[in-house]
């Protein structure tokens, strides 16, 4: 099935160090979403974009729908610990979510002591 | 916490077998979907049930149905089970018709099927 260009796979880093990751689409999406999924459990909804240009924070984490609706990055400042996990774009069509989320295939986050 | 809950949590299953996944959604959600996550990859959509009616469907083969409730729970049903269906299959539901949470989908803790 389709899915959407994620980068980086995986990253590692140090405590303290901002994270950037960032997804493209060949073709357009009206809503992207960012969701965090930890081993072992469901993805969690970390932010949530409406419309294209828009920049939305949720604490340490900040991300961007891109003006184009064909791209959206995130970014996380001064990372912890807890951060480790994997971080999954996802982009949907439609208002109604008919057509269902497309993913990325995940950016592994990974910060060394 | 999203407040979708899916059981069981971890079932093996025999090739050629029927499994039957079951999931309860958020309070107040009126709209579940269905995806399938094989391992190192991101979820894959199967379906989304609105009004007890399928109103959506990835690639997926009609091996692969479902069912939505009154109460808005849902039951994932996949008949002569391959060996390429082990993956993690996950619920999410939402609310239809509301711009600030109708594209905001919600998961479960997902549902590890293995086929032997």
């Amino acid at each position: 099935g389709q899915q959407l260009n994620q980068s980086p796979q995986s990253m590692f880093i140090q405590e303290g160090e901002d994270v950037s990751m960032n997804c493209t689409s060949s073709s357009i999406f009206n809503t992207w979403l960012w969701y965090k999924q930890e081993p072992g459990e469901g993805p969690v909804l970390l932010i949530a974009l409406y419309k294209a240009g828009e920049l939305t924070s949720n604490g340490r984490l900040t991300a961007q729908f891109g003006i184009t609706r064909k791209d959206s990055f995130l970014n996380i400042s001064a990372s912890i610990p807890s951060d480790v996990g994997i971080y999954f774009c996802a982009g949907q069509v439609s208002g109604g979510g008919a057509d269902g989320l497309t993913f990325g295939k995940g950016t592994h986050l990974i910060i060394q002591p | 916490e999203t407040g979708v809950t899916q059981s069981p949590t971890h079932l093996i299953k025999t090739r050629g077998q029927q499994v039957t996944l079951r999931c309860s959604s958020q309070s107040g959600h009126n709209t579940v979907s269905w995806y399938q996550q094989a391992l190192g990859q991101g979820p894959q959509f199967i379906f989304q049930y609105y009004r007890e009616e399928e109103n959506g469907r990835g690639n997926f083969p009609p091996r692969f149905s479902g069912l939505q409730f009154p109460n808005y729970s849902s039951e994932l049903n996949v008949n002569a089970l391959e060996l390429d269906d082990s993956a993690l299959y996950l619920c999410a539901s939402s609310l239809a018709g509301s711009r600030s949470s109708g594209n905001t989908i919600y998961f479960g803790e997902g549902s590890w099927l293995t086929v032997v």
